[in-house]
């Protein structure tokens, strides 16, 4: 597997509170891409992280990539209950074929 | 706005039946997907093309075949069901070419009950 993970992790946090989900991957990747799924939805794409960035900000989101350590984490400032969500990291496949290797994911829960 | 419909939205099969799930997309893409995704796990890839009247093996392939008749169009089709292809799937297109050529467009998802 591309990830270190291999299940869906889940976290609960209060509305207004910081949140921070990671990801380890297992060989080199071009770029990490971070998807979110809502309930009964497909995956719709929120950020885009490159391997010269180190760091990527889109309104409360922001994203890092640590090509040392093969990690990237996404962080969301001031949640609210509409974050709540399954949120994906993927890379691509690096075969020619923009394919995505995605994650298990993380379940967000945001309570008011 | 780029659109990716499915359909069914859901359906219910029998063990051995044959189904087939569509996928449409408006966006002038090129390349299509077919993801299987299990509850509690992320999308695994099953098929996937990048033209008309070809398609690939992704990282699942076994049980299922894909047709991609058109730009458009692209299908999965599940020969002999079975209970372990109990699962949501989902269609997506990509560009394959500029500064968004890595970003993939999903479907509304198919969720398949075998019985």
């Amino acid at each position: 597997s591309q990830w270190g993970e291999e299940n869906l992790q889940a976290l609960s946090i209060q509305e207004g509170e910081d949140v921070t989900m990671n990801c380890s991957y297992k060989t080199y990747t071009t770029v990490v891409h971070w998807y979110r799924q809502d309930s009964g939805r497909g995956p719709a794409l929120i950020i885009l992280i490159r391997s010269n960035e180190r760091e990527k900000r889109s309104g409360r989101l922001r994203a890092t990539l640590d090509t040392s350590s093969q990690s990237s984490s996404l962080s969301i400032t001031a949640a609210q209950c509409e974050d709540t969500a399954v949120y994906f990291c993927a890379t691509d496949a690096s075969s020619g074929s923009w394919q995505l290797i995605f994650g298990s994911g993380t379940q967000l829960t945001v309570m008011p | 706005e780029a659109a990716v419909t499915q359909s069914p939205r859901s359906k219910v099969a029998v063990t051995g039946g044959k189904v087939t799930l569509s996928c449409h997309q408006t966006n002038n893409h090129d390349y299509m997907y077919w993801y299987r995704q299990d509850t509690g796990h992320g999308l695994r890839l099953i098929h996937y093309s990048y033209v008309a009247d070809s398609t690939e093996k992704g990282d699942i392939p076994d049980g299922y075949k894909a047709s991609r008749p058109s730009q458009e169009n692209f299908s999965l089709i599940l020969e002999l069901a079975s209970l372990s292809q109990t699962a949501v799937y989902f269609c997506a297109s990509n560009p394959g070419l500029g500064p968004s050529s890595y970003e993939q467009y999903f479907g509304p998802g198919t969720r398949l009950t075998v019985l």
